[in-house]
């Protein structure tokens, strides 16, 4: 069975630091091109950003370009979002999914809220 | 950058009627490896997302065969024979042919009427 399992979720001030784990399982982790999606309170689903199996190939939404990065750990089975000088607009539930382009999988999402 | 709308955005519907929703695409979304990577998702309430169709029409395992998916270039549709309780929740267009960069559209509000 595949299992995509974020933590790290909380609340945060603006201009804070916040760092998503998501493991994963019942799959082949080291071919697998990873995605963070996110979705604001009351709002659709907004794609983050994509990387490929190796860790060298990253690709961002504009709106978090030089805020945010996307990093793994292949022996872990571990997919990363470190998020940086975060503000209210940040807040949402952070979603991992696999694979990028079919995204069939999904975890169940972390909380973020940003707020004072 | 490609832009999905879709509509409506709200859908009331009577248990037992039809239901179709639209997803329409700023750039053609058949790539040039002939494939055309629209997905749809259905998000239940309090849930995670949940794939319906890959590849405008390919049903995932699961999904009851009262959904199905249709369409091509530049407009595509997600239709339901006969809605259910359970159907209630937001559908959601996804477009992959341009990836990496990938996109969503705004979401269409199912509800019971």
């Amino acid at each position: 069975e595949v299992q995509l399992v974020e933590s790290g979720g909380g609340l945060v001030q603006p201009g804070g630091s916040l760092r998503l784990s998501c493991v994963v399982s019942g799959f082949t982790f080291t071919t697998a091109w990873m995605t963070w999606v996110r979705q604001a309170p009351g709002k659709g689903l907004e794609w983050v950003a994509n990387m490929d199996p190796s860790g060298n190939t990253k690709y961002y939404v504009d709106s978090v370009k030089g805020r945010f990065i996307i990093s793994r750990d292949n022996a872990k089975n571990s997919f990363y979002l470190q998020m940086n000088n975060l503000t209210a607009e940040d807040t949402a539930v952070y979603y991992c999914a696999t694979p990028s382009r079919w995204l069939l999988y999904w975890g169940q999402g972390a909380l973020v809220t940003v707020s004072s | 950058d490609v832009v999905l709308t879709q509509s409506p955005l709200s859908l009331p519907v009577t248990l037992g009627q039809p239901a179709s929703i639209s997803c329409r695409s700023s750039q053609s979304l058949v790539h040039s490896d002939g494939n055309t990577y629209l997905h749809w998702f259905q998000q239940r309430p309090g849930q995670a997302p949940r794939r319906l169709f890959s590849k405008v029409s390919n049903r995932d395992s699961g999904v009851p065969d009262r959904f199905s998916g249709s369409g091509s270039g530049t407009d595509f549709t997600l239709k339901i024979s006969r809605v259910e309780a359970e159907d209630v929740g937001v559908y959601y267009c996804m477009q992959g042919t341009h990836w990496p960069l990938d996109t969503f559209g705004q979401g269409t509000k199912l509800e019971i009427k």
